[in-house]
């Protein structure tokens, strides 16, 4: 077990729709990191938010945005969702904001199935 | 452009021996770490070993290993002695010190199926 939690576990939904993702990190680790790995893209970095604030952007679309809280859960929201935007999403944390050696770890993520 | 590169999409071993799992990377950054995942078919992503670039060692965790190859920006996981369960994806991934923030960048994953 990581520590990081995330739910739901899994998630069907017509497309349109909105849904939100939500990341609880391991304990006293302030950095949360969602990833998307979907079968044609493969693992890739959406956002990071490190303390509250948000530290890195990555193939984030428009129709998504995220948050972190005063708590330092995270949510993810999707919106507008497509048949395209299945995938499993995956939240990590750590310790730190960045660091070459920064380790990260995984919850078991979200999969979500648009229909 | 940060980049990882694992060309092996599947590969087959036999319980027991050991296998190579390769990547390369492309950094202009000095600083950079290099991670080994494992996703198992139930899906979650476990972290396997660690190679800073300024490790003069190479990093070995149980029976994983990483081979090191600075000049050459190869970092090749080698698993001893496989066994059933070793069977999962297998990704590579790195991590630049100096990007304000900490993303990881993945290689596409090796399949590695462990055969009786």
């Amino acid at each position: 077990d990581s520590g990081v939690t995330q739910t739901p576990k899994h998630l069907i939904t017509a497309t349109g729709q909105r849904v939100t993702l939500r990341c609880s990190p391991r304990s006293g680790d302030l950095s949360v990191y969602w990833y998307q790995q979907s079968l044609d893209q493969g693992l890739q970095f959406l956002i990071q938010y490190y303390n509250g604030e948000e530290r890195a952007k990555g193939n984030i679309l428009e129709r998504f945005s995220a948050q972190q809280f005063p708590d330092l859960h995270s949510e993810l929201n999707l919106s507008s969702l497509e048949l395209g935007d299945s995938a499993l999403y995956f939240c990590a944390s750590s310790d730190r904001g960045g660091g070459a050696g920064t380790e990260a770890f995984f919850g078991q993520g979200t999969r979500l199935t648009v229909v | 452009a940060q980049k990882i590169t694992q060309t092996q999409p599947g590969m087959f071993v036999q319980e027991k021996e050991a296998v190579t799992l390769d990547c390369t990377y492309d950094t202009s950054d000095p600083s950079y770490g290099l991670f080994w995942y494992k996703q198992p078919s139930s899906g979650e992503m476990i972290f396997l070993i660690y190679q800073g670039s300024y490790d003069q060692q190479n990093a070995t965790e149980g029976r994983y290993s990483l081979n090191f190859q600075k000049a050459r920006k190869s970092a090749n996981l080698v698993i001893s002695a496989s066994q059933l369960g070793d069977s999962a994806m297998y990704f590579c991934a790195m991590r630049e010190g100096r990007n304000q923030g900490g993303k990881l960048i993945f290689g596409q994953g090796t399949e590695l199926s462990v055969k009786p």
